[in-house]
């Protein structure tokens, strides 16, 4: 594998479900991220993690709930959703956060739909 | 927070049709990035631009990082590139995350 890869790639659940979405980054990155696409509105940043440590929290609701294991890795926990969080929920990683050169890669996205 | 306006948000071309998308961000930036969403919604990187000019292939692009502008120009277009176009930047200031323009579609048809 290489890049930024994203399981599952769709995910259907109910407001009661709990589920997690998985990032995985083969690129040596120092620094992960998680954005929100919803429909008819810019990707939106959700949370950051730079050496495994969270660094932002964009004012996230807390049925999202992010974790970052090691620096390869990042997770987003969801339970109890609303249908307004269907969305596509992109992963980016970076060498490190801030200070200018840092491109961005992303995954494919998971494409989320709450019933 | 920084403002990032692209334009035009839609555009419609044929074939072989050269075009140029804009994009204006209110505050100084450390990256600019070039995005490609496919019907997938995959992103992919055209360009990292923070300053200058670069090409590759048919597509290049140039940041005027002092008038706070970017343009992304694509010459003879084909039906694969249509899909929406992102500009994203991350602000001197604000430090991590990337902030988006809300793109421009654009429909290619042969």
């Amino acid at each position: 594998e290489t890049g930024v890869t994203q399981t599952p790639r769709h995910l259907v659940m109910g407001m009661t479900n709990k589920k997690s979405l998985k990032c995985e980054q083969h690129l040596g990155h120092n620094a992960m991220y998680w954005y929100k696409q919803s429909a008819k509105k810019p990707l939106e940043l959700m949370f950051v993690y730079s050496l495994e440590e969270r660094v932002e929290n964009n004012s996230v609701p807390s049925r999202f709930s992010p974790e970052c294991p090691n620096s390869s890795h990042l997770f987003l926990h969801l339970h109890t959703l609303q249908p307004e969080d269907s969305a596509l929920y992109l992963c980016a990683s970076s060498h490190s956060t801030g200070g200018g050169g840092n491109e961005q890669f992303f995954g494919p996205g998971t494409r989320l739909t709450v019933l | 927070g920084i403002q990032v306006e692209q334009s035009p948000p839609d555009l419609i071309l044929q074939e072989g049709a050269n075009s140029t998308l804009r994009c204006n961000f209110s505050d100084s930036v450390n990256n600019l990035q070039w995005f490609h969403q496919n019907p997938w919604g995959q992103l992919i990187n055209l360009f990292y631009i923070p300053s200058g000019t670069k090409q590759n292939g048919r597509l290049s692009a140039t940041t005027v990082a002092t008038e706070r502008y970017s343009l992304l120009y694509i010459s003879s277009s084909q039906t694969t590139d249509s899909g929406v176009y992102f500009c994203a930047v991350e602000a001197n200031q604000a430090g991590t995350a990337l902030i988006f323009g809300k793109g421009t579609t654009l429909s290619v048809s042969s």
